[in-house]
Order: structure tokens, then C-alpha cells, then sequence
């Protein structure tokens, strides 16, 4: 079975701090993708990183960083120096095609940036 | 950009009444998906499809149905709508496995509003 979990319900910075967002998956694949995405309020969903099994190399861009660990089975996503616009609710999801193809999502962390 | 899009975006309709979502997609993605997600912020997936004449239903029970007659077209339909279906309903599309890029772009989602 699949599952991605982010504990995190909601978490509130003031600006300029730096925020981690959690995020542990299951998956019996040796072979899976995990993204991350982010909610603006207008309601549609970007895009922000890839990550294949194969290739546990962390990365920056920008102010984003990227912890994927698969001892625990976890990719952590990291804001550095947090900007009101980085409020929105991000999205940590699992692609796993030997379980079907289905692209399964965690409940989701909104992030509250405050000036 | 993505090129996938989903019309209507808001939707008020009464109850017993018959809607189809529709979602189109350019960028010759096999993969299909339909999530639905309530204002608690989590995305269940409801429909998938990997490509044509192919549909799988997802992980949340869904009184909807899709139809993939076309690679670039995904429609969902529910026959008779109830307030219970009121929640906004996001499209996506992905490559097949193998064909470069994994992620799922998405639509700009449809907020259905059933009185």
C-alpha cells in the first residue's frame, strides 16, 4: 500500500524565518517518484520538484531546499528566509507504478507567513 | 505553463441536476486524473486513466463517472447532483511512465456549489 503523511497541519512563521515541512511516505516500490507541490489561495496547483528513488542527491533553489532521506523514508521541504508569498498549502505526493500508477497525495501543510 | 484546462470554474446547480466537469489537456499526456478535495485542504483521488478507452477508480468512493474516448479529454460526470457533492474538483495529466518528465500538471480546478 501507499500512503504519504505531513504531519503538519498548519504551521505559522514571521517572516525571514526559515520553516521545514514535513513529509514521510510509504511505498513497497524500489521505484517511485515524489513531488511537492504548492496551493496558492487562488486554488491551483504548481508544480515545485521531482524526485526519483534512484537519486537521493538533496537540492536548493533559490530559498527552496529539498531533504529526501530513504533510510526514513522521508523528503522534507525546507523555506529559507519565509516571504508572505510563500503562504499557500503545500502538497508532498507519491507516484509509485508498480501499485497501480496512481499519483497519491498527503493531507497537505498550510503555511502562514506573517510580516 | 501547463496546458491543461477545466471548465467551468465555479458552478452553482440545483440538486437532481445532471453536470459534466469537463478537462482537456494539449500536451498528449497518456496519464489522466480527477481529485476531489474539500475545503479541509486533503485531495482524494476519485478517477483515474491511463490512456484511452482506459478508466480506474481511485481511492475515494465517487457517485461520478469518466470517460477517456479521446487522449486530450477527460470528462466527469454525476448524473444527479447532491449537496454532498459540493467541493471543488481538480483535473491533472502526466506522461506515461518511460516518457521523460513523471509530474502531473494541473488544471485550475472547478468549485461546484450544489443547492
Amino acid at each position: 500500500a501507499q500512503k504519504v503523511t505531513q504531519a503538519q497541519t498548519e504551521i505559522s512563521v514571521v517572516e525571514k524565518e526559515d520553516v521545514t515541512l514535513d513529509c514521510v511516505y510509504e511505498t513497497r516500490d524500489t521505484t517511485y517518484y515524489l513531488f511537492w507541490y504548492k496551493q496558492p489561495p487562488s486554488g491551483e496547483l504548481v508544480f515545485l520538484i521531482r524526485r526519483n528513488s534512484f537519486d537521493e542527491q538533496n537540492e536548493i533553489s533559490g530559498r527552496y531546499s529539498w531533504n529526501f532521506q530513504k533510510s526514513t523514508s522521508s523528503f522534507n521541504f525546507t523555506i529559507t528566509a519565509s516571504q508572505v508569498v510563500d503562504s499557500a498549502v503545500y502538497f508532498c505526493a507519491l507516484l509509485s507504478y508498480n501499485q497501480g500508477g496512481k499519483l497519491i497525495f498527503g493531507q497537505g501543510t498550510e503555511l502562514s507567513v506573517k510580516p | 505553463e501547463a496546458d491543461i484546462y477545466q471548465t467551468p470554474r465555479y458552478l452553482v446547480i440545483g440538486t437532481g441536476k445532471k453536470i459534466t466537469l469537463e478537462c482537456s489537456q494539449t500536451m498528449g499526456h497518456d496519464k489522466m486524473y480527477w481529485y476531489q478535495q474539500d475545503p479541509g485542504m486533503e485531495l482524494h483521488l476519485i478517477h483515474y486513466s491511463y490512456g484511452v478507452n482506459s478508466t480506474e477508480k481511485g481511492d475515494l468512493s465517487s457517485e461520478s463517472t469518466v470517460s477517456r474516448i479521446r487522449t486530450e479529454h477527460f470528462p466527469l460526470t454525476l448524473e444527479s447532483a447532491r449537496p454532498s457533492h459540493t467541493s471543488q474538483y481538480l483535473c491533472a495529466s502526466s506522461p506515461r511512465q518511460g516518457a521523460g518528465d513523471t509530474e502531473a500538471f494541473f488544471g485550475q480546478g472547478t468549485r461546484l456549489t450544489v443547492v
